[in-house]
């Protein structure tokens, strides 16, 4: 299965928006419309921000978005709070019913 | 509520299997997928595959192929993820979830699967 790209760490202060990256390949990423984004604390079960591309589940912050374009999925987080430190995940659909994630990004709020 | 409750933390030695089971409620067992995916210390998560609870048909990553299986009991809405061979790179948080085929929606709350000499 294919490597999906997340930048190490990311970093802002509290108010300001940043943007994780997720590269991945034209076998995943590119060809459809289906990744979701994942947020993680220490010791706890990850938690579904966004799927299919864009789309908020019920009782998720509108300060989390998602975008895409190319090889290449966005998640954005607006207003940074303390609460939003943690690690992130981008999970793409591969085809052939398989899902690959990324590497993880670590979020510092400063 | 849809929830995921997973077995206990287990130790095992290298060479021998682990099964985690991951008990289902608050939704129809039968209708999504269970995905199982794991964490190992100081590393990011990686997708292991995942059984259709409907029929019991399953698709494993390569990594594991061969290596892995899922099983599942409808009538206890119970689903199983069974590693064998273990090394110490098994050692990891094991987590089951529930989804559709292309998105994992709830998860489980992990078990730590240490492999040991």
């Amino acid at each position: 299965q294919s490597a999906v790209t997340q930048p190490a760490s990311v970093s802002g202060s509290p108010g300001q928006s940043i943007t994780i990256s997720c590269t991945g390949t034209s076998s995943d990423v590119g060809s459809y419309n289906l990744v979701s984004w994942y947020q993680l604390h220490p010791g706890k079960a990850p938690k579904l921000l966004i799927h299919e591309g864009s789309m908020r589940p019920s009782g998720v912050s509108n300060r989390f978005s998602g975008s895409k374009s190319g090889n290449t999925a966005s998640l954005t987080i607006s207003g940074l709070q303390a609460e939003d430190e943690a690690e992130y995940y981008c999970c793409s659909y591969a085809g052939s019913d398989t899902l690959v994630f990324g590497g993880g990004t670590k979020v510092t709020v400063l | 509520q849809a929830q995921l409750v997973q077995s206990g933390a287990e130790m095992k030695k290298p060479g021998a299997s682990v099964k985690v089971s991951c008990k289902a409620s608050g939704y129809i067992f039968t209708s999504s997928a269970v995905h199982w995916v794991r964490q190992a210390p100081g590393q990011g998560l990686e997708w292991m595959g995942w059984i259709n609870a409907a029929n019991g048909n399953s698709i494993y990553s390569q990594n594991f192929q061969g290596r892995v299986t899922f099983t599942r009991d409808t009538s206890a809405t119970t689903a199983y993820m069974e590693l064998n061979s273990l090394r110490s790179e098994d050692t990891a948080v094991y987590y089951c979830a529930r989804g559709a085929i292309t998105v994992i929606m709830g998860w489980g709350q992990g078990t730590l699967v240490t492999v040991s000499s």
